[in-house]
């Protein structure tokens, strides 16, 4: 079954730092979104992105943050100067296009931990 | 601000039991819903999706939504002791642009 791919799994920085996550979403599905989950809090949304640009982004993510997706396959999330409340799960999702109430795809994750 | 609300639990059921986990949302105009499944350190899985008023089956579990109430259930029928985890009640918005996640409700089952 095809999935959703992130690397690295796990991710240490400094503060101060930039970071870049990487995803590769499932083939061919066209929307994609990074969520956040702080250890012990909920699955927070980020940003969803569709046809190269961003749909929707909710209030966390400031001017810290940016996605691209340099080419047909990555989807990128990147956090130009880390802080400690960074710390967190970053999941990568994505969906394909048929219905809008299609369902999220999740990837693995990657934990990033600011020091 | 669109708000999902869930029990944190702990629930605990003994094995073979019926598990029934609740969520409210607070977006009227909400018209998919869907329960992740999410064990500790791991990313959520989908369980179910539902999108109509009433009840939704597939194997062990059924979804029952209640637009009116603004109300989202999961049952689990012959709970299992792998069945332990956090369940996740998701809602999106009509333009499927952002899916916003409840808290979470724990669930363990007993042997």
């Amino acid at each position: 079954e095809p999935e959703v791919t992130q690397t690295p799994s796990h991710q240490v920085t400094q503060m101060g730092q930039e970071v870049i996550l990487r995803c590769v979403p499932i083939s061919n599905h066209l929307y994609f979104y990074w969520y956040r989950q702080i250890l012990g809090q909920k699955v927070e949304f980020l940003v969803s992105f569709y046809n190269n640009e961003i749909s929707e982004k909710s209030e966390i993510f400031d001017d810290q943050f940016s996605v691209e997706r340099p080419d047909g396959s990555n989807f990128t999330l990147k956090i130009r100067s880390t802080k400690l409340e960074d710390s967190a799960m970053y999941f990568c999702a994505s969906r394909d296009s048929e219905r809008i109430a299609s369902p999220l795809h999740f990837g693995n994750g990657t934990r990033l931990t600011v020091t | 601000q669109k708000e999902v609300e869930q029990n944190s639990g702990p629930l605990s059921v003994p094995e073979g039991a019926i598990a029934s986990l609740n969520c409210t949302y607070s977006d009227r105009g909400s018209q998919s819903f869907f329960w992740y499944r999410q064990y500790s350190g791991k990313s959520p899985e989908l369980i179910m999706s539902i999108y109509s008023n009433g009840d939704k089956e597939d194997g062990r579990f059924t979804a029952q939504l209640n637009k009116a109430s603004q109300y989202v259930s999961l049952l689990i029928r012959d709970s299992q002791p792998s069945d332990s985890a956090t369940y996740l009640c998701a809602v999106n918005d009509n333009a499927g642009n952002m899916l916003t996640f409840g808290g979470g409700t724990r669930l363990m089952v007993k042997p």
